[in-house]
């Protein structure tokens, strides 16, 4: 079975300071690594997702991700935030199981706090 | 195009009553997904249906919760009776056929008193 631990509930950040969220996973077999944001009283959006191939994966709203297979990590990152990215992060991985679906697994979340 | 949608967004019901979620899936796409989010934890998987029969409902928590997916169409998610710890967000998603990205929908939030 596979699981995802995100480090940090919250992450309280100034505006335009950089800011990480961390994902780490373990799985038995290889998966698709993706992260989904929740914007308040909405669903969950796709930010980004690792199917294969580099490593570093660009998003929507300027995040991006670095798939590390050997520390088995996916963490996100943002270099300047803005208030506007207050929400919170969902690090999900993917599988192909032996029923043919791709499940998902999430992690618990983080709420990022933005502060003027 | 629309997105999945999900009805009602909120519902407050009594212990007891019966609740019935319902989701509209993307057109065309044939994997529908059902997770909940409770009290603030991990989103869990619920069941997953492909068109309309059930490909897994490993997730599903007891015999109280009912799913169905009239003609691979909209799906309906019903808890009879509901108990206290149903509360949470439930979400659905979809998508299509060998795709790897799953749309989600804004979530059903459901409060048992």
């Amino acid at each position: 079975a596979q699981s995802v631990t995100q480090l940090d509930s919250q992450v309280p950040v100034f505006e335009e300071a950089p800011v990480e969220l961390r994902c780490n996973y373990s799985s038995s077999v290889s998966v698709y690594l993706f992260w989904y944001v929740q914007y308040p009283n909405q669903g969950l959006q796709l930010l980004l997702k690792y199917l294969s191939g580099s490593t570093l994966v660009k998003g929507i709203n300027g995040f991006e991700a670095e798939f590390n297979k050997s520390q088995t990590s996916f963490h996100l990152r943002k270099p300047s935030v803005h208030i506007s990215d207050t929400a919170e992060y969902f690090c999900a991985v993917s599988v192909f199981m032996d029923t043919g679906r791709r499940a998902l697994t999430f992690g618990s979340g983080t709420r990022l706090q933005v502060q003027p | 195009e629309a997105g999945v949608t999900q009805f009602p967004s909120h519902s407050v019901i009594e212990k007891g009553q019966t609740v019935t979620l319902r989701c509209d899936p993307i057109s065309g796409h044939d994997n529908l997904y059902w997770y909940r989010r409770v009290m603030g934890k991990e989103i869990k998987f619920l069941l997953h249906f492909v068109k309309e029969s059930k490909q897994d409902e490993s997730g599903m928590p007891n015999n109280r919760f009912l799913a169905e997916r009239t003609g691979g169409t909209y799906s309906t998610l019903k808890v009879q009776p509901a108990e206290l710890e149903d509360s949470g967000v439930y979400f659905c998603a979809s998508s299509q056929a060998g795709g790897t990205e799953a749309f989600f929908g804004q979530g059903t939030r459901l409060t048992v008193v």
